[in-house]
């Protein structure tokens, strides 16, 4: 069965050095999500890809993170410098697409859990 | 904006007990409504979905019914298994823009 990649699964980091996370959506799907899970709360989208376009990054703090899908397969997110309260499961999701047809369903990969130091 | 307000947890029950978690919306719109969990270890699976009001989603004996008048989508179980423990997320979408809500997430235990 098909299934989002993601790596590292766990990074410890030290605060004001840079980390990247990667995601490797389902083949096909030209939706991807890149969210964030603060410990004991829901998951919040930082950003959203239509093939390597950026849908909607306005809650993702661009003076620290980045993200990319140049090709608009694989994707990268970036903090640099990593803060404390980066800490965090940072979550990438894929769909077949937005679309006017209603609410496709997102597939979640395992995440890659962050500590900063 | 969009916002879920869900049943604090952790909950705690005996196996085969009846379950319910509690989850409220506010959307502009028309939203899709979804439960997804999390089992320990993995990452997110969405458990069941309601798109339009009255619908009824389920999925592995869960049921959550789509009340607009009451803007709500609890989740129930009639009889619970240890290997449902995991963490319960009720999330909104709004038509034609796939961005999810979710609510804080509902901690489930259930012991033998």
């Amino acid at each position: 069965e098909a299934e989002v990649a993601q790596s590292p699964r766990y990074k410890i980091t030290e605060k004001s050095q840079a980390v990247a996370f990667w995601c490797d959506p389902i083949s096909g799907h030209a939706t991807l999500y890149w969210y964030r899970q603060i410990l004991g709360q829901g998951p919040e989208l930082l950003v959203q890809f239509q093939d390597e376009s950026v849908v909607d990054d306005s809650q993702l703090p661009k003076d620290r993170f980045s993200a990319e899908r140049l090709k608009g397969v694989d994707s990268t997110l970036k903090i640099q410098p990593a803060e404390l309260g980066d800490s965090a499961m940072y979550l990438c999701a894929s769909s077949l697409s937005s679309g006017t047809s209603g609410s496709r369903e997102q597939f979640f990969g395992p995440g890659t859990r962050l500590t900063v130091l | 904006g969009n916002s879920v307000t869900q049943m604090e947890g952790p909950v705690t029950l005996s196996e085969e007990a009846f379950l319910t978690i509690n989850c409220t919306y506010t959307a502009t719109g028309y939203p899709s409504l979804f439960w997804y969990v999390q089992y320990p270890g993995e990452g997110l699976q969405l458990l069941l979905k309601a798109t339009k009001a009255d619908d009824k989603g389920s999925n592995k004996g869960f049921e959550a019914t789509y009340r607009k008048e009451t803007t709500s989508f609890h989740l129930e179980k009639g009889s619970v298994q240890v290997s449902d423990s995991a963490v319960y997320f009720c999330a909104i979408s709004n038509f034609g823009n796939e961005k999810l809500t979710f609510g804080t997430g509902t901690r489930l235990t259930i012991i033998p």
